[in-house]
């Protein structure tokens, strides 16, 4: 159980295209989702809290216009990274949790690397 | 700075060896959590402990808490190679909202040698 699931898993694409990222809860509610950006050989670093039906909140330092985040519904959340440049290229990584419970995991879907020509 | 430090930054092994990974920690946390990321791939959650338990098993997995030091071991026995991957802890902290917000540490690359 707790499956989550990223897609697409990889993108190249060209400067200035936007990109939309998904992230599913299969087989659970997820009332909060949460994206991460990894560069190579380090650790997570949070970008956003993100809230079904309610703004997502952005860590310090983290462009809301850049990194649009949509939380519609209970299953999916979907990051957009617009007017994509190479500096944005990474390792997106998204999270959910099973309800809302403080001492819960998080389950995490298998991320999307991105890479902008 | 992370919240999470991790030592080693790298450990290898031989197979069948016990592996110990460490993590400290800078403020006071709910719950610490352990994770695994195999290379290119999401995060695989190990365990999570409670700011009130001291320890935890799961297979070969042990994991300590002390939270008077800011500290968590994770120990992996009888390693296999299929254990190589990179080890992320995770503090779990309640933040503004009531919601619980999670920071990793910086990760120990684990090379087990068959």
């Amino acid at each position: 159980g707790a499956v989550v699931s990223q897609h697409p898993s990889r993108v190249i694409c060209k400067s200035g295209t936007s990109v939309k990222i998904e992230c599913r809860s299969l087989d659970f509610q997820a009332t909060t989702m949460f994206w991460y950006r990894q560069f190579p050989k380090k650790s997570l670093m949070l970008m956003a809290t993100s809230n079904e039906g309610s703004k997502a909140t952005y860590e310090q330092g983290v462009e809301k216009d850049k990194f649009l985040i949509n939380h519609a519904s209970l299953t999916l959340s979907t990051l957009t990274v617009t007017s994509a440049h190479p500096e944005d290229s990474s390792f997106y990584i998204c999270s959910a949790r099973v309800g809302d419970v403080s001492n819960q995991p998080q389950h995490f879907g298998d991320g999307t690397r991105l890479s902008i020509l | 700075s992370q919240q999470g430090e991790e030592d080693p930054q790298a450990l290898s092994i031989q197979e069948g060896e016990n592996a110990t990974m460490n993590c400290s920690y800078k403020t006071s946390i709910n719950n610490l959590q352990w994770y695994r990321q195999n290379s290119g791939r999401g995060l695989v959650h190990l365990i999570l402990i409670r700011s009130n338990e001291r320890e935890k098993h799961s297979g070969r997995l042990r994991v300590t808490l002390d939270t008077s030091k800011k500290s968590s071991s994770l120990l992996i026995t009888a390693s296999r190679a299929a254990d190589t991957a990179s080890y992320f802890c995770a503090t779990g902290q309640l933040a503004t909202g009531g919601y619980q917000k999670v920071t990793f540490g910086t990760g120990t690359k684990l090379q087990v040698i068959p």
